[in-house]
C-alpha cells in the first residue's frame, strides 16, 4: 500500500511535547516531509528529508523516523502551533506524491 | 520576490474543461520540478501531478490520469494544469507548488501558491 496514515487529531497542553505519527511502507525507502497548514493559509514545509528544518522554522520542531513510522515532534507546544500537519512522501519507483490524511493539533 | 500565483479557478459544469495557470517569479523556474496539489474543502491534501524543469517528464495521480494534463511555458515562467472531463469530486482548491532544483526525480514541494478554487457543479 502507498498510503500514509496519521491520527485525525492530537491534543496537548501548552508547554508539553506534541508527537504526530505518520506510518506507511514507503517511509522505509523514501524521505518523509512535513507540512503545517494554518486555517485559511497554504501549507508550509516544516521538515524535509526526514529530519531537516528549512530556514525560519524554530528548533523546537523536529522529526524522527524508525522503520515505517515517522514522527513530527513539537517540543514545548504553543498556541501558535495549532494547525493541521501533513506528512508527505513519494512512491518508490513511480514518482508519485502521497500525503497523509492530516492531523489537527490542538494546544489548550 | 519568490512567489507562485495561481489563476483560472471557476465554476464549471460536470464534463467541462478548465485550465489553471501558475505564474512563478523570484527563482530559477526552468531548473525546478513543479507540482499541482489539491485540497477538497474541509479535507486533506491530494498530490495530483509533477512536471520536470524541461517539461519532458510528467507524472499523474491515478485519480486524474487521462483527464488532466500538466505542461509549462519556460519562456514566461508559467505552469498550467488543463482539466478535462471534470467531475463533481474534482471540486477543490488547487495549489501550484515548487519542487526540487536540478533533481533527477521529484522530491517534495517547498513553496506553495495561495491556491485557486475550482467548483464542479450543475
Amino acid at each position: 500500500s502507498h498510503d500514509l496514515t496519521q491520527p485525525p487529531s492530537v491534543s496537548v497542553s501548552p508547554g508539553q511535547a506534541a508527537r504526530i505519527p505518520c506510518s506507511g511502507d514507503e517511509l522505509t525507502k523514501k524521505y518523509t516531509y512535513w507540512y503545517r497548514q494554518k486555517s485559511g493559509q497554504a501549507p508550509v514545509m516544516v521538515i524535509y528529508e526526514d529530519n531537516k528544518r528549512p530556514s525560519g522554522i524554530p528548533e523546537r520542531i523536529s522529526a524522527s523516523t524508525s522503520g515505517t513510522v515517522a514522527t513530527l515532534i513539537i517540543s514545548g507546544a504553543q498556541v501558535e502551533d495549532e494547525a493541521d500537519y501533513y506528512c508527505f512522501s513519494t512512491v518508490y519507483d513511480a514518482n508519485q506524491g502521497v500525503f497523509g490524511g492530516g492531523t489537527k493539533l490542538t494546544v489548550l | 520576490q519568490v512567489q507562485l500565483v495561481e489563476s483560472g479557478g471557476d465554476l464549471v459544469r460536470p464534463g467541462g474543461t478548465l485550465r489553471l495557470s501558475c505564474a512563478a517569479s523570484g527563482f530559477s523556474f526552468t531548473s525546478r520540478y513543479m507540482a499541482w496539489i489539491r485540497q477538497t474543502p474541509g479535507r486533506g491534501l491530494e498530490w495530483i501531478a509533477y512536471i520536470s524543469g524541461a517539461g519532458t517528464l510528467v507524472y499523474y495521480a491515478d485519480s486524474v490520469k487521462g483527464r488532466f494534463t500538466v505542461y509549462r511555458d519556460n519562456g514566461n515562467n508559467i505552469v498550467y494544469l488543463e482539466m478535462n472531463g471534470l467531475r463533481v469530486d474534482d471540486t477543490a482548491v488547487y495549489y501550484c507548488a515548487r519542487d526540487c532544483e536540478s533533481c533527477y526525480v521529484p522530491a517534495a514541494p517547498d513553496l506553495w501558491g495561495q491556491g485557486t478554487l475550482v467548483t464542479v457543479s450543475s
